[in-house]
């Protein structure tokens, strides 16, 4: 069973349309992050969170939002998709002591046509 | 500001042959360093982590990383690539508790 379930695992939509992607952990960290992977650019961090009140930009928060529902459950929306959104999605989770490691999600493959 | 470089976006050994990936890292405080595997239509495992206890640190697979504060380096390296090794392999730093910046990622090849 996976501890960090990432749904869906595969979505094309088109230009325009609101798009929501959802994650959900069972390894009770505090702490849960989306990443976006482009080939060649590695991984940027699109958004974290600490806890369900504490919410962070990241590096290319732009054109996108997140909804901590609660501790388990962090979602990453799309509010109008468009074309160079098309991207390999990660969510990942992390304890709170200092030095530990990301736990991934096996990604969510956008495409937006 | 931290920051990840991994030099060569792809390479290639052949099956027994000395794997040797490179990672140069820049951080206004010691960092945490961490090396992560990917492979095809996964998502990232942690191969091993740097947390200033030892300067070689030993990962899964056979993999081991030295820390070396003087190059500013934390290359990833293995006595002998076997075919399973191929994948995409990513250099991480964290020099806080807040998130972790990730190199631009070396494809690995295997040959038979």
């Amino acid at each position: 069973d996976a501890d960090v379930t990432q749904t869906p695992r595969n979505r094309i939509t088109k230009t325009g349309k609101r798009i929501m992607l959802e994650c959900s952990q069972t390894k009770g960290h505090d702490r849960m992050y989306w990443y976006r992977q482009d080939p060649g650019l590695g991984l940027q961090l699109i958004y974290y969170s600490f806890d369900v009140k504490d919410i962070n930009k990241g590096e290319i928060s732009d054109g996108y939002s997140v909804s901590r529902q609660a501790q388990a459950k962090f979602s990453l929306s799309l509010e109008s998709a468009i074309p160079n959104q098309t991207a390999l999605y990660f969510c990942a989770t992390k304890r709170q002591l200092i030095g530990s490691p990301l736990h991934f999600g096996n990604g969510t493959r956008l495409t937006v046509t | 500001a931290q920051s990840v470089t991994q030099l060569g976006s792809h390479v290639s050994v052949s099956e027994g042959a000395l794997v040797l990936l490179r990672c140069n890292y820049s951080s206004s405080v010691p960092p945490y360093l961490f090396w992560y595997v990917q492979y095809p239509n996964q998502g990232l495992q942690l191969l091993l982590k740097y947390t200033s206890a030892a300067t070689l640190v030993k990962g899964i697979n056979g993999f081991e990383a030295e820390f070396k504060k003087s190059e500013t380096s934390f290359h990833l390296t293995k006595p002998s690539a076997h075919m399973s090794d191929a994948a995409e392999y990513f250099c991480a730093v964290s020099e806080n508790n807040n998130d972790m910046r990730f190199g631009a990622g070396t494809r690995l090849t295997v040959k038979p």
